[in-house]
C-alpha cells in the first residue's frame, strides 16, 4: 500500500527566503506526482505535474524535482512571498491496479511566510 | 474555460439524514473522482467514475454511493450520516493518464 509522507508538517519563514518542501513515497512504481496548493477551507490548486520519466518541472518561482528510485520529491520555492502562505500537498498516482485510478496524498506542509 | 464546479458550497445536515453533492467536470474531462478531506489531513479517495461506471473504490462503506451522467457530471450520495462524515468533499476530474487532476473548490459538509 502506497504511503506518502511530507516533512516538515509546518514551516514559518521570513519573506524573501528560498525554501524546500519534502515529499517521500514508499512504492516507487508511480505514474506521476502532482504538487498542489490549498488555501484554508478551499479546494486544491495544481502547481506542478511530474511524469515518472521526468526529473523536474518548473513554473515561475516553483521547481519540483522527482527521484523515483529513492521515492522522493522536493518542491523548491524561490524568493517566498506572504501570498505563498498555504498548505502544500503532494500526491502520487500508481502504475497498476487500484493505485492507477487514485491519487495518494500526504498530509501536507503548512507554510507561513512572514512579511 | 470553466474548471471543476461543485455544489453546494456548504451544507449542514442532521445525523441519520441523507445528502447529495454535485460536480461538473472541467471541459474535455471524462473521469470524475471524489475525495474526503478531514481537518488537518490529506484527501482520501472515495471512488472514481468513468463511462458512467464506478471504476475503483477506496476504503469507504456502502453508505457512500455515486453516479455519473452521460454529460460526465457526477453526484456523491451519503446515506445515514454520521458525525464523522463531517469533512470537505472534493471532486476531481481528469482525462487519460498523461494529464493531472483538476480539483473543485469542495463542499463543506457539517453533520450535527
Amino acid at each position: 500500500k502506497q504511503e506518502v509522507t511530507q516533512i516538515p508538517a509546518a514551516l514559518s519563514v521570513p519573506e524573501g527566503e528560498n525554501l524546500v518542501l519534502n515529499c517521500s513515497f514508499t512504492d516507487s512504481a508511480i505514474y506521476n506526482l502532482q504538487w498542489f496548493r490549498q488555501d484554508p477551507g478551499k479546494g486544491l490548486t495544481s502547481l506542478l505535474l511530474i511524469q515518472s520519466s521526468q526529473r523536474e518541472q518548473t513554473s515561475g518561482r516553483l521547481n519540483a524535482s522527482l527521484d523515483k528510485s529513492s521515492g522522493r520529491s522536493t518542491l523548491y520555492i524561490a524568493a517566498s512571498q506572504p501570498g505563498d502562505s498555504a498548505t502544500y500537498l503532494c500526491a502520487v498516482r500508481g502504475v497498476t491496479g487500484a493505485g492507477s485510478y487514485q491519487l495518494t496524498f500526504g498530509k501536507g506542509t503548512k507554510l507561513s511566510v512572514i512579511p | 474555460d470553466a474548471g471543476v464546479t461543485q455544489s453546494p458550497t456548504h451544507l449542514i445536515k442532521t445525523r441519520g439524514q441523507q445528502v447529495t453533492l454535485r460536480c461538473s467536470p472541467k471541459s474535455g474531462h471524462d473521469t470524475v473522482s471524489w475525495y474526503q478531506q478531514a481537518l488537518g489531513q490529506g484527501p482520501q479517495f472515495i471512488f472514481q467514475y468513468y463511462e458512467e461506471e464506478e471504476r475503483q473504490r477506496g476504503n469507504f462503506p456502502d453508505r457512500f454511493s455515486g453516479h455519473q451522467f452521460p454529460n460526465y457530471s457526477s453526484e456523491l450520495n451519503v446515506n445515514a450520516l454520521l458525525l464523522g462524515d463531517s469533512a470537505l468533499y472534493l471532486c476531481a476530474s481528469s482525462f487519460g493518464q498523461n494529464y493531472g487532476y483538476t480539483f473543485g473548490s469542495g463542499t463543506r459538509l457539517t453533520v450535527v
